[in-house]
């Protein structure tokens, strides 16, 4: 079982538009956990960290159901440039950041 | 301020020959990670650095690859007699203190990419 599964979409969405992505996790002893995008052949950026209390930020919402080891990214309004994949990561004790395949997402006009 | 800088942004190598990828990290930074990102994948972790000392390589494979960062210069890795499957994204990334639970310090670089042929 990968340490880091998420649905690869892709998820074509309108402008406006609600949409959700969901990673699962593998390591019940995991410790942090964010969500980065990742541009085509560009390198991933940190978009949010994940808390267990969720955290918002903008127009994105970030959840983390450790019991269920869940992690969800919700993005609300959904613009044009919000076109991008976004990966799951994952961080143990250790120094490796472990990353989920990504979620593409499309929005389209 | 700039970022994690890496060259050459892309590299084409021929099967047999060596690749040399470099990094350096943003200033003030002297910790390194290199990562691999194959097509299709997510990005896994090869190596963690500081200078003149390897922390961690555990993502290493086990042979033609290596990594170093030297007391000056850049960090570099080398991949010996390639192969088409080493064919790649490689992301170098620096922060400036050691790993923590928070990776929001951590850097990544715009990335190399190794295509064999």
């Amino acid at each position: 079982r990968k340490e880091v599964e998420q649905d690869p979409g892709p998820f074509n969405v309108p402008e406006g538009a609600t949409v959700a992505f969901n990673c699962t996790y593998s390591n019940s002893a995991s410790q942090s956990f964010f969500w980065y995008r990742q541009d085509c052949r560009k390198e991933p950026k940190l978009l949010m960290s994940v808390y267990s209390s969720g955290n918002e930020d903008g127009r994105f919402t970030a959840q983390l159901n450790r019991a269920s080891q869940y992690i969800s990214l919700l993005i609300r309004d959904s613009k044009l440039s919000d076109s991008a994949t976004y990966l799951c990561v994952v961080q143990n004790s250790g120094y490796a950041l472990n990353f989920g395949k990504g979620t593409s997402l499309l929005v389209t006009p | 301020n700039a970022g994690v800088m890496q060259n050459p942004r892309h590299l084409v190598r021929r099967r047999g020959q060596e690749a040399r990828l470099r990094c350096s990290p943003m200033k003030g930074h002297s910790h390194v990670y290199w990562y691999r990102q194959l097509p299709e994948e997510g990005l896994k972790f090869m190596v963690y650095l500081q200078k003149e000392n390897i922390i961690d390589e555990s993502g290493m494979p086990k042979e033609r690859f290596s990594a170093e960062f030297p007391k000056e210069g850049p960090s570099i890795l080398r991949i010996q007699q390639v192969v088409r499957g080493d064919s790649a994204a490689y992301f170098c990334a620096s922060s400036p203190t050691g790993p923590s639970s928070s990776g929001n310090t951590i850097y990544f670089g715009e990335g190399s990419w190794l295509t064999v042929v």
